[in-house]
């Protein structure tokens, strides 16, 4: 068992549809990160939480610390947003992240 | 401030030879990690280094890969022998610390933009 697992594994939805990725985790974190690489390769840092819930622009992060759980809400969902999404958890005992196998997203006009 | 740098961004290298990645951190980062992705799978944690030193190498594999970050310069992940399992994108993540603020931004980790290696 992966120590973090992410759902689903693909995802299609069309464009304007509200969009979920759940990401499930069974180490104690510091924090949690939430990366976004497009297909040309690229990483970009979405999120990184530890409580709570962030808000930027259509994007949405959750965290609940308790069920060891976060989610990655999009809004009015576009197909620029089509992408792979993969949460990372920095583990409580050191500096290294471990992540999730990725979410592929294709949004459809 | 220019992002972390990555480079070269595409590297093709003969069984046998040796590949040398280089990644320049943001501006005032001194953390740096090192992460491979391998076609088809997740990616997966290799070292942090600190200036001039290893602080964690439980992802290297033990033999042909060896990292460093010295006091000027890049930080350089060095592969020896290459073989064709080694093909993979090979990203670095810079951070100004690693200890955790209430903010949460101060130890976030920046990716680059990943050196893909080809071994033929």
């Amino acid at each position: 068992k992966n120590e973090v697992e992410q759902s689903p594994q693909n995802l299609t939805a069309q464009e304007g549809e509200f969009i979920t990725i759940n990401c499930s985790y069974s180490v104690g974190i510091s924090a949690l990160h939430w990366l976004q690489q497009h297909p040309g390769g690229g990483i970009v840092s979405l999120f990184m939480l530890s409580s709570g819930k962030k808000k930027h622009g259509r994007l949405i992060a959750t965290i609940n610390i308790q069920e060891k759980h976060s989610s990655l809400h999009i809004t009015a969902s576009h197909p620029r947003d089509s992408a792979v999404y993969i949460c990372a958890a920095k583990e409580t005992s050191g500096s290294r992240l471990t992540f999730g196998e990725g979410t592929q997203l294709t949004v459809n006009p | 401030n220019a992002g972390v740098m990555q480079n070269p961004r595409h590297l093709v290298r003969r069984r046998g030879q040796e590949a040398r990645l280089r990644c320049s951190p943001m501006k005032g980062h001194s953390h740096v990690y090192w992460y491979r992705q391998l076609p088809e799978e997740g990616l997966k944690f290799m070292v942090y280094l600190q200036k001039e030193n290893i602080i964690d190498e439980s992802g290297m594999p033990k033999e042909r890969f060896s990292a460093e970050f010295p006091k000027e310069g890049p930080s350089i992940l060095r592969i020896q022998q290459v073989v064709r399992g080694d093909s993979a994108a090979y990203f670095c993540a810079s951070s100004p610390s690693t200890g955790f603020g209430t903010s949460g931004s101060w130890n976030e980790q920046y990716f680059g933009p990943g050196t893909r290696l080809t071994v033929t």
